[in-house]
């Protein structure tokens, strides 16, 4: 129940193409879902989080697309760049955030590489 | 601002030798502190997080351990080092008492066991 699932392992994209990454969850207790980006050799940093009471937040090219019943959530690249290929993780926590014992809870990572 | 620093950035260390992982943060006050493990093709494990000063807690069982000897460092360590420890190892903050605030995390260490 605690687990994020993370789909696809890794994605080839065209550049301009649209780049496309899901996550499912089975806990409907989760309130908080941010996602990561993590270029090679570095830590993850946090790239654009939703919370369940909206369906869509966009930050630029970046948009989050939350299915409350559908108990999903998916990560959509629009006009992806060779800049982009990383990467990418979804995460899910409990109320109260990234306080001690509410740790996020990590997908296993989406590899993404744009071609250009 | 704050910044989260974790050295060393790599490291080769044979079978059953010791190790010695830190990580400091500046510019924040008491902040939540993790330990994660990165291997290939599984994600991000929690390995253990502080809320303070000499408050450890683990979520795996192994022969790993940490420790908080002051507000903003937390190290991580071993007395005998498994071929099963190499990984990635992240070092991350949070701030205290807040909701959805995010992880930052440093820059990883990439630790291989001979």
């Amino acid at each position: 129940q605690q687990q994020v699932k993370q789909s696809p392992q890794s994605l080839i994209v065209q550049k301009g193409g649209i780049s496309i990454i899901n996550c499912a969850y089975e806990n409907t207790a989760f309130d908080y879902f941010p996602w990561y980006q993590q270029f090679p050799g570095k830590g993850p940093a946090l790239l654009i989080a939703i919370r369940p009471d909206v369906s869509e937040k966009k930050e630029g090219r970046f948009t989050i697309s939350f299915n409350k019943s559908a108990k999903q959530f998916s990560l959509h690249i629009m006009d992806s760049q060779p800049g982009d290929s990383a990467t990418y993780f979804c995460a899910a926590s409990l109320p109260g955030g990234n306080q001690a014992g509410t740790a996020l809870i990590f997908g296993k990572g989406t590899t993404l590489s744009v071609s250009s | 601002s704050q910044t989260i620093h974790q050295w060393p950035a790599t490291l080769v260390q044979p079978v059953g030798s010791p190790l010695s992982l830190e990580c400091t943060v500046e510019g924040t006050s008491n902040p939540n502190l993790y330990w994660y493990r990165q291997a290939a093709g599984r994600g991000l494990q929690l390995l253990f997080y502080s809320v303070g000063i000499g408050q450890i807690s683990s979520e795996v069982p192994q022969n790993l351990s940490a420790s908080r000897p002051q507000d903003r460092q937390f190290i991580l360590s071993s007395k005998k080092l498994l071929l099963s420890d190499s990984g990635f190892y992240l070092c991350a903050w949070s701030p205290p008492g807040q909701g959805e605030s995010p992880l930052h995390f440093g820059n990883g260490t990439r630790l291989t066991v001979t």
